[in-house]
């Protein structure tokens, strides 16, 4: 079935430094690839989200780029700063509404 | 976005008994989802709620455990029934933006089945 991998699954970088998450989806018929941030008891919060049309997107730290041959995706955090702190999610959306989850990535920031 | 707001925002409950959680959205929205989050884990989807029609069940998930309500296209519960202590977790309730697949969620609800 439909299947989205995360990795890694804790990344701690120090601050300033980048960070990078990575994606793959299952199935080529996905076409929109959100990603959400969640601290710690809070909500997950959509950060960026990019769809099958484009490679690339920028949000100014941000940025989140797609390898549809490839089949995956990857959140990259420049300049990171002690509130990135948090677990990151990405997902896949298949079919006509389901998003299918990766299983997280707490990014530690580290002064 | 969407202001979303859940009912009750966390819970203590006794086994055997049920809980419903309610889910408030401020603007009408076709797609509404249940999802649970075990501490530390990934979302799991339990059920898509579409007002005016019956709520479609991921496998594992049951209408029997979990019935949920979708009286119009603002409002959903989602009811915990005959709960255990393996029912202890967070509920999120989430609503697509259909024209834009993007979806928010509530706040949570932090069940603690004793």
């Amino acid at each position: 079935g439909e299947n989205v991998e995360q990795h890694p699954s804790t990344l701690s970088v120090q601050e300033g430094d980048s960070a990078v998450i990575k994606c793959t989806y299952s199935d080529s018929a996905s076409n929109y690839f959100p990603w959400y941030k969640q601290e710690l008891g809070k909500r997950p919060q959509l950060i960026i989200d990019i769809r099958s049309n484009v490679g690339e997107k920028k949000d100014q730290r941000i940025a989140v780029t797609l390898n549809k041959t490839a089949k995956h995706f990857s959140l990259h955090i420049t300049e990171t700063q002690p509130e990135d702190s948090a677990v990151y999610f990405c997902a896949a959306h298949f079919g006509n509404y389901q998003l299918i989850w990766g299983a997280g990535t707490k990014l530690i920031i580290k002064p | 976005s969407a202001v979303i707001s859940q009912k009750p925002s966390r819970d203590i409950c006794q086994r055997g008994t049920s809980l419903t959680i309610q889910c408030q959205v401020d603007s009408q929205v076709t797609m509404m989802f249940w999802y649970r989050q075990q501490p530390g884990q990934s979302l799991t989807l339990i059920a898509t709620a579409n007002q005016g029609s019956e709520a479609t069940y991921e496998s594992g998930f049951v209408i029997d455990k979990f019935p949920i309500s979708r009286p119009n296209l603002t409002f959903s519960t989602l009811t915990v029934s005959n709960m255990s202590p393996e029912d202890s977790s967070i509920y999120l309730c989430s609503v697509e933006k259909r024209s834009y697949n993007e979806q928010f969620f509530g706040p949570g609800t932090r069940l603690t089945v004793l």
